[in-house]
């Protein structure tokens, strides 16, 4: 069974300028969710995905980050403009069962 | 104040020395208690879930036990193959809405 796929796996950009990272979840598993992991500190909740339907956004700063995630598969997540504070990996994870996560390597962003 | 707290956050073992990781929580109305290992540079592995105090799950050296303000992780005779940070995170209701919250993990090394 195929894992969680996230590209890119790294990416280095200027504050101000936009990224967009990308998310295919395990075949079958309804909720996707993103999360960011700053150095040494546990994942936090960006967004949960139930389908095509945000389930939880309440973290998620909605200034400057955005998600999307269409037909209930894939999913994308962008940040514009990016702040230094933004450099972090971004995870992402798909479950069957309640919180049951399967997450994907992350995307290692560096903003400088 | 943070809602999930580990301890401790770093731990040095021997070989075949046994020990055990805490997970202690403030959420009330627990839905479920989550253990997950992460190695450097990927993204976490679900290891177990534990839905109610006295509920107790294992898997090879790892056993995870839950009360009605902690979760302890055991680990029995470890090889420096465990070695990992592990993460708990728990689901339960946090100000009227059900939440997910990691804990900052503990980093364990065990030395051959």
């Amino acid at each position: 069974e195929a894992g969680v796929a996230q590209s890119p796996r790294y990416k280095i950009i200027e504050k101000r300028q936009s990224v967009a990272f990308w998310c295919n979840p395990i075949s079958g598993h309804a909720t996707l969710y993103w999360y960011q992991q700053i150095l040494g500190q546990g994942p936090k909740l960006l967004i949960q995905f139930q389908n095509n339907g945000v389930v939880d956004d309440s973290q998620l700063p909605k200034d400057r980050f955005s998600a999307e995630r269409l037909k209930g598969v894939d999913s994308t997540l962008k940040i514009q403009p990016a702040k230094l504070e933004d450099s972090a990996v971004y995870l992402c994870a798909s479950s069957l069962v309640n919180y049951e996560q399967y997450f994907g390597p992350g995307t290692r962003l560096t903003v400088t | 104040e943070d809602q999930v707290t580990q301890s401790p956050e770093a731990l040095r073992l021997q070989e075949g020395e046994s020990s055990s990781l805490n997970c202690s929580y403030t959420v009330s109305g627990l839905r479920g208690l989550f253990w997950y290992r992460q190695d450097p540079g990927k993204g976490p592995e679900f290891l177990f879930t534990l839905y109610s105090a006295g509920e107790e799950k294992e898997k090879e050296r790892l056993k995870a036990t839950l009360t009605k303000k902690e979760s302890f992780l055991h680990i029995t005779a470890p090889k420096p193959e465990d070695s990992a940070t592990y993460l708990c995170a728990v689901w339960g209701t946090q100000g009227g809405s059900e939440k997910l919250v990691f804990g900052k993990g503990t980093k364990l090394t065990v030395n051959p």
